[in-house]
């Protein structure tokens, strides 16, 4: 079956880190740039980040960036972001996507809540 | 950022009657490869976004064929021609041709 299943999501403090993972199956993970998405509660979606299949390049929305890191491990068919220095702005369900900004594969998501 | 704007943000359908989503960018969406990269997702209640079409047109694969997708430049349609139970739920454009990629705001459907 083609998936994508997140994992990692949870509560955290202002200030904290929580690293998202996730699992693809069914189709060659290596061959696709990997997107996260998020959707803050009641509210619409926002790319965060991508990753070119090999890794070599990644783009990142500008409120995320130099707190958040993408990255990926084509041996375990694996995505990951990285989040640190997270804050009350970050709290939503986060989404890991196929493709650059086409997105033709989503997971169920993962919740991450950033509160005091 | 290009900016999308969909409208309505509300949509009470009756079923059976068509609908129509407009979605307008700030900027043409047509790519220097020639390529226009807008795309429509639907979201269902408590479900992951999936995508309807990609390029304007183009239908994924299992999407009925009461949906369709038109437009071009920076004006662009999402239209059902007989809504089902089954599409209530939020509507959102995306564009990729311009970095980074943005989405609309999201119409919500509902049933009258």
């Amino acid at each position: 079956e083609v998936q994508l299943v997140e994992s990692g999501g949870g509560w955290v403090q202002p200030g904290g880190s929580l690293r998202l993972s996730c699992v693809a199956s069914g189709f060659t993970f290596s061959s696709n740039w990997m997107s996260w998405i998020r959707q803050a509660p009641g509210k619409g979606l926002e790319w965060v980040a991508n990753i070119k299949q090999s890794g070599s390049e990644k783009y990142y929305v500008d409120s995320v960036k130099g707190r958040f890191t993408i990255s990926r491990d084509n041996a375990k068919n694996s995505l990951y972001l990285q989040m640190n220095s997270l804050r009350a702005e970050d709290t939503a369900v986060y989404y890991c996507a196929r493709g650059k900004s086409g997105y033709d594969m989503w997971g169920q998501g993962t919740m991450v809540t950033v509160s005091s | 950022d290009v900016v999308m704007t969909q409208s309505p943000l509300s949509l009470p359908v009756t079923p059976g009657q068509p609908a129509s989503i407009s979605c307008r960018s700030s900027q043409s969406l047509v790519h220097s490869d020639g390529n226009t990269y807008l795309s429509w997702f639907q979201q269902r209640p408590g479900q992951s976004p999936r995508r309807l079409f990609y390029r304007v047109s183009t239908r994924d694969s299992g999407v009925p064929d009461r949906f369709s997708g038109s437009g071009s430049g920076t004006d662009f349609t999402l239209k059902v021609s007989r809504v089902e139970a089954e599409d209530v739920g939020l509507y959102y454009c995306m564009q990729g041709t311009h970095w980074p990629p943005t989405f609309g705001q999201g119409t919500k459907v509902e049933i009258k």
